[in-house]
């Protein structure tokens, strides 16, 4: 069974607007990983965000974590047209080498 | 150096051939993965390697065939595949053994079985 589901599937924006995409999981994890895919490309990672923590910035993005909702957002903020790409949350199987990863988002910027 | 290498980018096999894919990584990881992905859908693991030993196989189909000749090189064989195995083939590599830590993917390699 899937461990992380997103939603939307696809979100479509003006560039210079935000983009935000959550994410739910169903079991206990450690953390919690975004990444980004563009066209038929190998995955990019974007950000890491613990167990024991709420909220992780990194440039213009933003990752809230909300452990007791077993959910997590993430916030791209002043949206470029680089932006196009699919975005996956992916979290850890516990006791196990294996990382699962959602359905996926993908994003549009519109210039 | 954090990059993934892949090769072949792209890769068109027929049901009867032998291939196979490369991976190559020289971060000093020492878990290396194969991913499968299908169109609009998100990667599914395939096998994990830590430490050079074949250490998760998701029950893929034996026609898929992983080896890990050294820390640094991952290959897939292929034999005998049918057109649905077409799909992206990516690898990853993370620091040890745990998938808690980040993965660094390659750029893929898009497998066409005819």
């Amino acid at each position: 069974s899937q461990q992380g589901e997103e939603d939307p599937q696809a979100l479509s924006i003006q560039e210079g607007e935000n983009a935000t995409m959550n994410c739910s999981y169903k079991t206990s994890i450690n953390n919690l990983q975004w990444y980004r895919q563009n066209s038929g490309r190998g995955l990019v990672h974007l950000i890491l965000i613990r167990s024991n923590e709420r909220e992780k910035h990194s440039g213009r993005l933003r990752v809230t974590l909300d452990t007791s909702k077993k959910s997590s957002s993430l916030l791209i903020t002043a949206s470029r047209a680089a932006d196009t790409a699919s975005y996956f949350c992916a979290t850890p199987i516990q006791g196990a080498q294996k990382l699962v990863f959602g359905q996926g988002t993908r994003l549009t910027i519109n210039p | 150096d954090t990059e993934v290498t892949q090769t072949p980018k792209h890769l068109v096999m027929g049901m009867t051939n032998k291939k196979s894919l490369k991976c190559e990584q020289h971060m000093g990881h020492r878990a290396m993965y194969w991913y499968k992905q299908k169109a609009k859908k998100p990667p599914e693991l395939m096998f994990v390697y830590s430490y050079e030993k074949l250490s998760i196989n998701e029950s893929v189909p034996s026609r898929f065939s992983p080896e890990c000749p050294n820390s640094s090189l991952l290959n897939l064989h292929l034999h005998a595949l049918q057109p649905e195995d077409s799909a992206l083939y990516l690898c990853a590599s993370s620091h040890h053994g745990l998938a808690m830590n980040e993965q660094y993917f390659g750029p893929g390699t898009r497998l066409t079985v005819t």
